[in-house]
């Protein structure tokens, strides 16, 4: 059965540095999310990303945030300059190209630790 | 404001009891819910949805507009129902997921 993967499973990085999260959506998959979960709290919506732009962005996707599908298959989350509140748990999702069928596929997750 | 509310962190009952997960949502317009799942050290993933009206490995969920509410039960809880669970509403044009905080539902043999 086909699966969103993500890489790396868990990244340390020190503040003020640029982390890169990789994402290889469900391959007929055409609607594109990021999610986080700070630890403890709930699973918050980043961005969605269709026909290569982002569709609808959170308030918490401010200008340090940036997504792209750079070849087809990839789909990445960029943080420019980590701030030790990024810290959290990453999920990629998709979905196939009828959106009223509503189910989302998530990835496992990337963790991802501020230091 | 569209908001998903799951009143309990935790739901602690032995094997074979009923089991109620409370969902709560606010949206303007015609909802579209969802149970989402996460077993231990697996990935989210869909338990049901309102509109399919189906019933996954014992568990039922109805959309009551009237409370605004979309509760998950299961007459007879198993020690592999033990995850934690999600509502959650797709709202928008993108299809996007507001999920709710999240039950821990644990079954004690």
């Amino acid at each position: 059965e086909p699966e969103v993967t993500q890489t790396p499973s868990h990244q340390v990085t020190q503040m003020g540095q640029e982390v890169i999260l990789r994402c290889v959506p469900i391959s007929n998959h055409l609607y594109f999310y990021w999610y986080r979960q700070i630890l403890g709290q709930k699973v918050e919506f980043l961005v969605s990303f269709y026909n290569n732009e982002i569709s609808e962005k959170s308030e918490i996707f401010d200008d340090q945030f940036s997504v792209e599908r750079p070849d087809g298959s990839n789909f990445t989350l960029k943080i420019r300059s980590t701030k030790l509140e990024d810290s959290a748990m990453y999920f990629c999702a998709s979905r196939e190209q009828n959106i009223n069928t509503g189910e989302l596929f998530f990835g496992e997750g990337s963790r991802l630790t501020v230091l | 404001a569209q908001r998903v509310t799951q009143p309990e962190k935790l739901l602690s009952v032995f094997k074979g009891a009923p089991v109620e997960l409370k969902c709560n949502y606010s949206y303007s317009g015609s909802p579209e819910l969802f149970w989402y799942v996460q077993y231990s050290r697996q990935r989210l993933q869909l338990l049901l949805r309102h509109i399919s009206r189906e019933s996954i490995k014992g568990f039922t969920a109805d959309l009551n507009k009237g409370e605004t509410s979309f509760h998950l039960k299961k007459p007879f809880a198993q020690e592999e129902d033990s995850a934690m669970y999600y509502c959650a509403l797709s709202s928008g044009n993108t299809g996007k997921l507001i999920f709710g905080q999240g039950t821990t539902l644990q079954v004690k043999p």
